[in-house]
C-alpha cells in the first residue's frame, strides 16, 4: 500500500481566490481519490479520477491526473470560506487497502 | 440512507477501563474500516473487514486492541483495558467492495474518546 503526499502543508487564501492542492505518489495506481475533512468530523469523498482519466470536474473543484509524474492535484475555484477544511488525497490500487497521508489544511478567511 | 453511524459520539474514560466503540456501516456495503486520528500520528487504519471477515489487522496497536464484525450490520472495537495514549478519534468507514479496494470509502462522524 502507498500513501500520498498532500503539499502545502497548509495554504490560506482570501475568499473568490483559487486553491489548489497537489498529491505525489509512488507506484502506479488504478485511481487516486480526494477527501475533505471538517474540523472535527468524519472526512467526506470530494472526486474520484481512475488512471486513464486526465483531468475531472465536479461543481467548484477539478482533479487533475498524471501517471507519468505520479502526482495530482485539487483545485477549488472560487473559494468560500465553508470550504476552509484539510484535504487527504488516497492514491488507490484495487488490490490493496487505502493509506491517506497528513493532508494539506486550507483556510479561506472572508 | 443514514450514512454510517458510530456510537457513542464522545466517551470519557478512566485508565484501566474497558471501552467499546460501536458501527454500523451502511445499508449493501461489504466492507468495514477502523480508524484513528491524532494530532501526531494523522489518520491510521486500524483494521479492516470484507463481508464480515477481518482482512488486515496489522494497524491495531496492541493486543489491549480488538474488532468484531458478528454480522454485516454491525462491528465493534473494544480496548481493554485503556490508556491515555489511546485517546483519539476512532472513524468507521464502510465501502462497497466490487473490483478492489480504492473503492470510495464512507465515514461515520467519529468517536472523540479521552482516557483520564
Amino acid at each position: 500500500s502507498q500513501q500520498g503526499e498532500e503539499d502545502p502543508q497548509a495554504l490560506s487564501i482570501q475568499e473568490g481566490e483559487n486553491a489548489t492542492m497537489n498529491c505525489s505518489y509512488k507506484t502506479s495506481i488504478n485511481n487516486l481519490q480526494w477527501y475533505r475533512q471538517n474540523s472535527g468530523r468524519g472526512l467526506v469523498h470530494l472526486i474520484l479520477i481512475r488512471s486513464n482519466e486526465r483531468e475531472k470536474h465536479s461543481g467548484r473543484l477539478r482533479v487533475t491526473l498524471d501517471t507519468s509524474k505520479k502526482s495530482s492535484s485539487l483545485l477549488i475555484t472560487a473559494s468560500r470560506a465553508a470550504d476552509t477544511a484539510s484535504y487527504f488525497c488516497a492514491p488507490g490500487k484495487d488490490t490493496d487497502k487505502l493509506i491517506f497521508g497528513t493532508g494539506t489544511r486550507l483556510q479561506v478567511f472572508p | 440512507d443514514a450514512g454510517v453511524i458510530q456510537s457513542p459520539r464522545h466517551e470519557v474514560t478512566e485508565m484501566g477501563q474497558e471501552v467499546t466503540l460501536r458501527c454500523k456501516p451502511i445499508s449493501g456495503h461489504n466492507s468495514l474500516f477502523w480508524y484513528r486520528q491524532t494530532m501526531m500520528r494523522g489518520l491510521e487504519l486500524l483494521i479492516y473487514f470484507n463481508n464480515n471477515v477481518p482482512i488486515d489487522d496489522s494497524g491495531m496497536p496492541e493486543d489491549r486492541f480488538s474488532a468484531k464484525m458478528p454480522n454485516a450490520s454491525f462491528s465493534t472495537l473494544k480496548i481493554q483495558p485503556s490508556e491515555p495514549r489511546d485517546s483519539a478519534v476512532y472513524f468507521c468507514a464502510s465501502s462497497r467492495r466490487d473490483r478492489g479496494w480504492s473503492e470510495t470509502q464512507y465515514f461515520g462522524p467519529g468517536t472523540r474518546l479521552l482516557v483520564l
